[in-house]
């Protein structure tokens, strides 16, 4: 599979902590994308961060990538109750043009 | 604005039955998907469509057909519903491939085949 792999599986902090979640992947990619999953719904997309970018904020974000170890990071700071979800992170393969999405990260942040 | 509109949002199926799931959307994107979600599998691309009456393979097809007669709409059919095929499907858009995919998702359509 050219899935990325995200780490932790399942993730439980406490209102106002910081959550760090990582996804791998296995080939050489365009980009990589964040997209978040509330219970029952849809994806909704969060960050994009190019190949030759090294670190990216948006907001409560910050997405770091490191191509020569293939692997990613999404930071969420001052976690709130709103930011439980799944956390997904999505590659675009160098020369493809569909999305490889990963296993996905279940975080849950107590009130 | 809708955005990506999936009807229906569940259904039950017998085995053999046949469906179709229809996915709407209204930001004139070029470029429509189908996934499947399982758990611990994350989404699995099942067909996609560069375009109006275009659509491709994709990482999961079998067992599915599609169809994009219009620009907006893009339809999963499972003409004989097997219980692999218990999931919940999304259906995604986006205007652009490649480097600016960024892909708009419906609210899903969770489907059991007894």
């Amino acid at each position: 599979s050219q899935q990325g792999e995200e780490d932790p599986q399942a993730l439980s902090i406490q209102e106002g902590e910081n959550a760090t979640m990582n996804c791998s992947y296995k080939t050489s990619i365009n980009n990589l994308q964040w997209y978040r999953q509330n219970s029952g719904r849809g994806l909704v997309h969060l960050i994009l961060i190019r190949s030759n970018e090294r670190e990216k904020h948006s907001g409560r974000l910050r997405v770091t990538l490191d191509t020569s170890k293939k692997s990613s990071s999404l930071l969420i700071t001052a976690s709130r109750a709103a930011d439980t979800a799944s956390y997904f992170c999505a590659t675009v393969l160098t020369g493809a043009n569909n999305l490889f999405f990963g296993t996905g990260t279940r975080l849950t942040v107590i009130p | 604005n809708a955005g990506v509109t999936q009807t229906p949002k569940f259904r039950v199926l017998k085995t053999g039955q046949s469906m179709t799931l229809l996915c709407a959307q209204d930001m004139n994107h070029e470029y429509m998907y189908w996934y499947r979600q399982d758990p611990g599998m994350g989404l699995r691309l099942i067909h996609y469509s560069v375009g109006e009456g275009t659509t491709a393979k994709g990482e999961v097809p079998d067992g599915y057909n599609v169809s994009r007669l219009k620009k907006q709409n893009f339809l999963l059919g499972l003409e004989s519903a097997a219980p692999s095929q218990t999931s919940v499907y999304f259906c995604a858009s986006s205007y652009y491939l490649g480097q600016k995919n960024i892909q708009y998702f419906g609210a899903g359509t969770r489907l059991s085949v007894l």
